[in-house]
């Protein structure tokens, strides 16, 4: 079965802390992408990758970056997390831009 | 910015009968067309997918596209509780892998 895998469910930062979000697949994806969902705002791409080491911003990336070390591996990383960053993350490969296979999701509070 | 427009609802049909869901988009080169399902506190699953004008069936659910008009709709037969969910309409406008998602339309079906 598919799998996409987020390392957390719940997870609390103080402002100002190092955050990383990590996301794996056992799919043998090439793509792999971040993206946060609010309330209202649905869901809004932070980055993407389509190769290892390879990465591309999507249409929030301030504040954000990425790590793709691994093609089963695709990491988010907040700098210096923000309240404006406490948000619901889901992470998700593709083959091909046809499906996205979502992981779980992560809710991030930063207090 | 390209954008995915959506009433956000919440739709409400009775048990039994056609629900019906709209979705238009400003990117007229959009060429590949998703709906994603997405039950409350788990991640979006795809249900349906569109590319050519007309009518695409499978099972209860229904896709339906007009480029000319920029419309794209999801209709769910003999609706059941069961399909309670938020409904995410998705476009693919042609940039590579950059799928754009809409609010999304949140359904109640009424036993």
């Amino acid at each position: 079965d598919v799998k996409v895998t987020q390392s957390s469910r719940y997870l609390v930062k103080r402002t100002g802390e190092k955050v990383f979000l990590e996301c794996v697949q056992d799919m043998d994806h090439e793509n792999m992408f971040w993206y946060r969902q609010d309330p209202g705002l649905g869901l809004r791409l932070i980055y993407f990758s389509y190769d290892v080491k390879m990465k591309e911003k999507g249409d929030i990336p301030e504040g954000y970056s990425v790590s793709r070390e691994k093609k089963e591996r695709f990491s988010l990383i907040l700098e210096s997390a923000s309240t404006n960053q406490t948000s619901m993350y889901l992470c998700a490969s593709s083959a091909t831009n046809e499906k996205l296979f979502f992981g779980s999701g992560t809710q991030l509070s930063v207090l | 910015q390209k954008e995915v427009e959506q009433n956000s609802g919440p739709l409400s049909v009775p048990e039994g009968a056609i629900a019906s869901l709209n979705c238009t988009y400003s990117d007229r080169g959009s060429q590949s067309f998703f709906w994603y399902r997405q039950y409350s506190g788990k991640s979006p699953e795809l249900i349906m997918s569109i590319y050519s004008n007309g009518d695409k069936e499978d099972g209860r659910f229904t896709a339906q596209l007009n480029k000319a008009s920029q419309y794209v709709s999801l209709l769910i037969r003999d609706s059941q509780p069961s399909d309670s969910a938020t409904y995410l309409c998705a476009v693919n406008s042609g940039g590579y892998q950059k799928v754009t998602f809409g609010t999304g339309t949140k359904l109640q079906v009424i036993p």
